[in-house]
């Protein structure tokens, strides 16, 4: 059975201090793997696509990276603005579902 | 395009009443797909319709849940009777083509609570 787990489920981090969230996936020929952004109140919103191991995106200061079982979301310098809900996506090889881990509450203290 | 649009964003209703949400795809997505999402177990896919049909529907919890897609324009996600158990957010996205590997749009929700 296709799975993608998260951790930690929550994070609380001071502003400036950089750490990682992890997304750790079980799935049959992945096409591509998906990081979202929800905001309390809202509908998730997209981030990042990444397609195969070794795969990097960046947007500001979000780095998501990619290997053949897990991908990480690096956090850089971090302002309150960054705390949200992040969540990850995969895209099994068989079918169309798109399958969502629990995600990481991430807070930033100012 | 304004995007995925859920509709009501709230609904209270009474436990074996029929609730019915309801959704309009970006224009010009084949695929629609329904996720209910709660704090115990996150964002769960109901169904997924490709070009108006349902393709998968093995997330449906039971009987009580029906959607529809009656054209590319617009869904439905009815419950009927309702109970408590079903209260969460509801999501509708859209998605050019996942074959494509791109990524699913979201709409705003629909907050249920069933009392």
């Amino acid at each position: 059975e296709d799975q993608v787990t998260q951790s930690p489920e929550a994070l609380r981090l001071q502003e400036g201090e950089s750490s990682s969230l992890n997304c750790s996936y079980t799935v049959s020929g992945l096409r591509g793997l998906f990081w979202y952004r929800q905001d309390p109140g809202k509908g998730p919103e997209f981030l990042f696509t990444l397609y195969s191991a070794g795969e990097e995106k960046e947007k500001e200061r979000l780095k998501a990276t990619l290997t053949k079982k897990e991908s990480f979301l690096h956090i850089t310098a971090p302002k309150p603005e960054d705390s949200a809900t992040y969540l990850c996506a995969v895209l099994p090889g068989r079918d169309d579902k798109i399958i969502f881990g629990k995600g990481t509450r991430l807070h930033i203290l100012p | 395009d304004a995007g995925v649009i859920q509709s009501p964003r709230h609904e209270v209703t009474e436990m074996g009443q029929e609730v019915t949400l309801r959704c309009k795809p970006i224009s010009g997505h084949d695929y629609l797909f329904w996720y209910r999402q709660t704090m115990m177990r996150g964002l769960e896919l109901l169904i997924y319709f490709n070009n108006n049909v349902p393709i998968d529907d093995s997330g449906m919890p039971e009987d009580r849940f029906s959607a529809k897609m009656p054209n590319a324009s617009f869904s439905t996600l009815k419950i009927q009777p309702s109970e408590p158990r079903d209260s969460a957010v509801y999501f509708c996205a859209s998605s050019p083509r996942p074959g494509l590997v791109t990524e699913a749009f979201f709409g705003q929700g629909t907050r249920l609570t069933v009392v």
